[in-house]
């Protein structure tokens, strides 16, 4: 079956830290990989996004890539700030159906 | 981007009385609607997936009479909560698809049932 797991959290880092958030899938044929993110008492947004192996998805500082010999798209950030503070979800699409799978989500906090 | 809206944003009501709550794509026509539901620091669980002008396919342990669902027109889809429960309270979330795999996601309603 289809299925993505994540790093589970909480996660603290002081501000300017590295951040990785460990994200792994299972999935049938070939998904793409997405990683959302929801401040407090909203919605998801799309962080970014990547739609074959070894494509690299980027955006606001965050980076992902699609690693298909490990099953991973782990989300890296070099230098974190306290506006990052939220909750990152990984995600996969099948493509077939246009369903999404969500991973349980990673609380980020970041400190001055 | 695609901007996806919910209305209302917070719904407070007793219990046994029915919720509505609105998606609409306010920017493109979206062919495919989903609904979502999350608790409390938990992931985004599908309930259902709805396309213009036919019936909804619910997930399994979703009860269709439970959560009803329109999707009346391309920019709107509709979820009514009947007969509200407290264990209904949750955060809902739409989201809506006009091309394959593309998902733009509401900000969702945060439905409190006394």
């Amino acid at each position: 079956g289809n299925s993505v797991t994540q790093m589970e959290g909480p996660v603290t880092l002081s501000e300017e830290a590295f951040l990785t958030i460990n994200c792994t899938y299972t999935a049938t044929g070939y998904p793409s990989l997405f990683w959302y993110v929801q401040y407090p008492g909203e919605g998801l947004q799309l962080l970014l996004k990547a739609t074959k192996a070894d494509d690299k998805g980027s955006n606001k500082g965050f980076e992902a890539t699609y690693r298909k010999e490990t099953t991973s798209f782990h989300l890296e950030k070099g230098s974190v700030q306290v506006s990052d503070s939220a909750v990152y979800f990984c995600a996969l699409n099948t493509n077939t159906g246009n369903q999404f799978y969500f991973g349980t989500g990673t609380s980020l906090t970041v400190i001055p | 981007g695609a901007v996806v809206s919910q209305h209302p944003s917070w719904v407070i009501c007793k219990s046994g009385t029915s919720v509505k709550i609105e998606c609409r794509s306010l920017d493109f026509q979206a062919t495919t609607m989903f609904w979502y539901r999350q608790f409390p620091k938990q992931s985004l669980m599908l309930m259902a997936t709805s396309n213009e002008g036919s019936k909804a396919t619910y997930e399994q342990g979703v009860e269709k009479d439970k959560f009803l669902i329109n999707h009346a027109s391309l920019t709107l889809s509709t979820l009514t909560v009947t007969s509200a429960h407290p264990e209904d309270s949750s955060f809902y979330i739409c989201s809506a698809s006009e091309v394959q795999e593309t998902q733009y996601f509401g900000p969702g309603t945060r439905l409190l049932v006394l």
